[in-house]
């Protein structure tokens, strides 16, 4: 079956301008998070969504922000940007019940110029 | 909240064993969770435990100590392919549903 698919793949956008990322997971799956991943910070989580409804939320600013729809695509959004917003954002979902085995998608590269 | 630690670069000879140490502390624990990931590539996952002990899976090993809030991935019969970044994760039970938390990843360096 189908991957996670994540769009754009690349984007370049300057500060102040906003942006939103693009997740469609796996078919049946009903968790989708979402990370963002620097050299320095490794790879950090930013929300969980589940049938449509925040159930996570990391320690980013309220500039970071998302939502879910019904067929399960999520978007997340980053108003304001900034410089050290620039980062691969990855998405993940998850299936199974009593596992937390995520399945990523290639990632969303954004350069904050 | 939790602190992940585990070392920021190994190197190993093809053919060698390594072994990737993970130490975290968590917020009660539901498992822990290694992944690997190549450059430029989504992090792929490697392996779940649950209950202390010896997961193996073919040439990769993972091992638990829930009291000792520490892991580590063994690599045996190291090829090239295996230069890549392992990310240690617990998953801790603060967390309901799926938020994992990262360690900042070992990059190992298979030479030949």
């Amino acid at each position: 079956k189908a991957g996670v698919t994540q769009t754009p793949r690349y984007l370049i956008k300057t500060r102040g301008q906003q942006v939103t990322l693009s997740c469609s997971p796996i078919s049946g799956h009903r968790s989708v998070s979402w990370y963002q991943q620097t050299p320095g910070q490794g790879l950090q989580f930013l929300f969980e969504y589940f049938s449509e409804t925040q159930r996570n939320k990391g320690n980013f600013p309220g500039r970071f922000s998302g939502r879910q729809f019904s067929n399960s695509r999520s978007e997340m959004n980053v108003s304001t940007l900034e410089l050290g917003d620039s980062a691969l954002y990855l998405c993940a979902s998850q299936g199974r019940t009593n596992t937390g085995e995520l399945f990523f998608g290639e990632g969303s590269r954004l350069t904050v110029l | 909240g939790q602190n992940i630690d585990q070392p920021t670069e190994m190197t190993a000879t093809e053919g060698a064993i390594v072994q990737i140490n993970c130490t975290y502390q968590t917020s009660g624990f539901n498992g822990l969770f290694w992944y690997q990931q190549h450059a430029g590539e989504a992090p792929t996952f490697l392996s779940y435990n649950v209950l202390d002990g010896l997961e193996e899976k073919g040439r990769f090993s993972s091992f638990l100590s829930r009291s000792k809030g520490y892991s580590y991935l063994l690599l045996k019969e190291l090829q090239m392919k295996d230069s890549a970044s392992y990310l240690c994760a617990p998953w801790g039970t603060s967390n309901s549903g799926y938020a994992l938390n990262f360690g900042k990843g070992t990059s190992l360096l298979v030479t030949p």
